[in-house]
């Protein structure tokens, strides 16, 4: 069966700081991969998608970056953080064939 | 740019009771899913709408898709406290040619079930 892997769990990280959250998919290949973010009693976001190896799109202007080295590892990254980049992220997957969105269990990151 | 609306933002209703949540989206799409969010928790897939009429059942939950109207409606039947939660629509729109797809979420409806 396929798995979604995130982690960290909770992230506590000053102002300036860099960042790197990461996700990966077992038992599947060729992935659609995602990352949302929820700000605090509000909706999702779609930050970025990618539907291959190096292949990576952004939704929104933003202080993040995303990366797929492999086919189903997705990192999120920024080399420094802003107190505006707190908030619930959640990265996603969907096989390409089907339908079906799954989430992993989320890192909540604290800009402080 | 898609629009998805939810209604209302926050229900508080009492156990044993009915009510519907809305969910209005502004482009065509074929696919709806809607999700429950437990607080600080990820987000849980109740179910996925696949085509115009489409009517899911789970329990005291029922979704339904009217494609042409462009509006799902998840309705909550003799509602139980278990039921309190934030629960979302999400409408999935191709990204382009081929099957890559993105997920745009409503606003959320925040539930609260009283006794």
């Amino acid at each position: 069966s396929q798995t979604i892997h995130q982690w960290p769990a909770t992230l506590v990280q000053p102002v300036g700081s860099p960042l790197s959250l990461e996700c990966t998919v077992e038992g599947t290949s060729n992935p659609n991969l995602y990352w949302y973010r929820q700000a605090a009693g509000r909706g999702l976001q779609l930050l970025f998608y990618s539907v291959g190896i190096g292949q990576i799109s952004s939704e929104v202007p933003q202080n993040l970056s995303a990366s797929r080295p492999q086919d189903r590892q997705f990192i999120l990254s920024s080399k420094k953080l802003l107190l505006s980049d707190s908030g619930f992220y959640l990265c996603a997957w969907r096989w390409g064939g089907g339908y079906g969105y799954t989430f992993g269990s989320g890192t909540r990151l604290t800009v402080v | 740019e898609l629009k998805v609306e939810q209604n209302p933002l926050f229900l508080s209703m009492q156990e044993g009771k009915n009510y519907t949540i809305y969910c209005n989206y502004s482009t065509t799409s074929d696919r709806l899913y809607w999700y429950r969010q437990d607080p600080g928790k990820s987000l849980e897939s109740l179910f996925v709408l696949l085509s115009n009429g489409a009517v899911k059942q789970e329990g005291r939950l029922m979704a339904s898709l009217d494609t042409k109207a462009r509006l799902s409606t998840l309705h909550i039947t003799a509602a139980v406290h278990d039921l309190s939660a934030t629960y979302f629509c999400a409408v999935e729109v191709r990204l382009f040619t081929g099957t890559a797809s993105k997920l745009t979420f409503g606003t959320g409806t925040r539930l609260q079930v009283t006794l």
